[in-house]
């Protein structure tokens, strides 16, 4: 079984809309991060969160929110979705081991809005 | 101007060939330089990983840094066809992970 997992692995939705893409993982990892990636752009971080209890906005979080349920489990909600919020997310977790960051990435979100 | 510069490419090469994909840098504190591959409709995972300046070697797959210059690169011997993915150097300092762009390849048979 993948240690990430995203759901939906594909959605289409309208403008003003409100959706949900979930995250969950199986590596024990306090830190989660939710990214979008476009075409020439990169990967941009959304929000991330160290911990449980730790929520951080990341350079991107206009429009966007989170929820972390869970050590394992990290949402990413788009309030009222608009067309250029079309892209593909990541939800990723890290662990650091002698000051280094390693991340693991999940299999991505291909989001499309009306 | 963006912490991270990498050449968005498409780079496309014949199997066999030597492949060099390069990243600048502006903030002299990164400490971890790392590639990421991402193949088609997957997530990025993890090539390598350097926080030195010098060279580290890893089978087909070398990774450069040159601090003083603020320049890595990864450099793939004997290019397959297996290697088409979109690279991605990433570097870190504390809690920040910094991403480029990535740098698209392709390794036609």
């Amino acid at each position: 079984d993948a240690d990430v997992t995203q759901t939906p692995r594909n959605r289409i939705t309208k403008t003003g809309k409100r959706i949900m893409l979930e995250c969950s993982q199986t590596k024990g990892h306090d830190r989660m991060y939710w990214y979008r990636q476009d075409p020439g752009l990169g990967l941009r971080l959304i929000y991330y969160s160290f911990d449980v209890k730790d929520i951080n906005k990341g350079e991107i979080s206009d429009g966007y929110s989170v929820s972390r349920q869970a050590q394992a489990k990290f949402s990413l909600s788009l309030e009222s979705a608009i067309p250029n919020q079309t892209a593909l997310y990541f939800c990723a977790t890290s662990e650091v081991r002698g000051g280094r960051e390693t991340q693991y990435f999940g299999p991505g979100t291909r989001l499309l809005v009306l | 101007q963006k912490e991270v510069e990498q050449d968005p490419g498409p780079l496309s090469v014949p199997e066999g060939a030597i492949v060099s994909l390069n990243c600048t840098y502006s903030n002299s504190a990164f400490q971890y330089f790392m590639w990421y591959r991402q193949y088609s409709r997957k997530g990025p995972e993890l090539l390598m990983y350097t926080y030195s300046s010098g060279n580290k070697e890893d089978g087909r797959f070398t990774a450069q840094v040159d601090k003083s210059s603020k320049y890595i690169s990864l450099f793939i011997r004997d290019s397959q066809p297996s290697d088409s993915a979109t690279y991605l150097c990433a570097m870190s300092v504390t809690d920040k992970l910094i991403f480029g762009t990535g740098t698209r390849l392709q390794v036609f048979p």
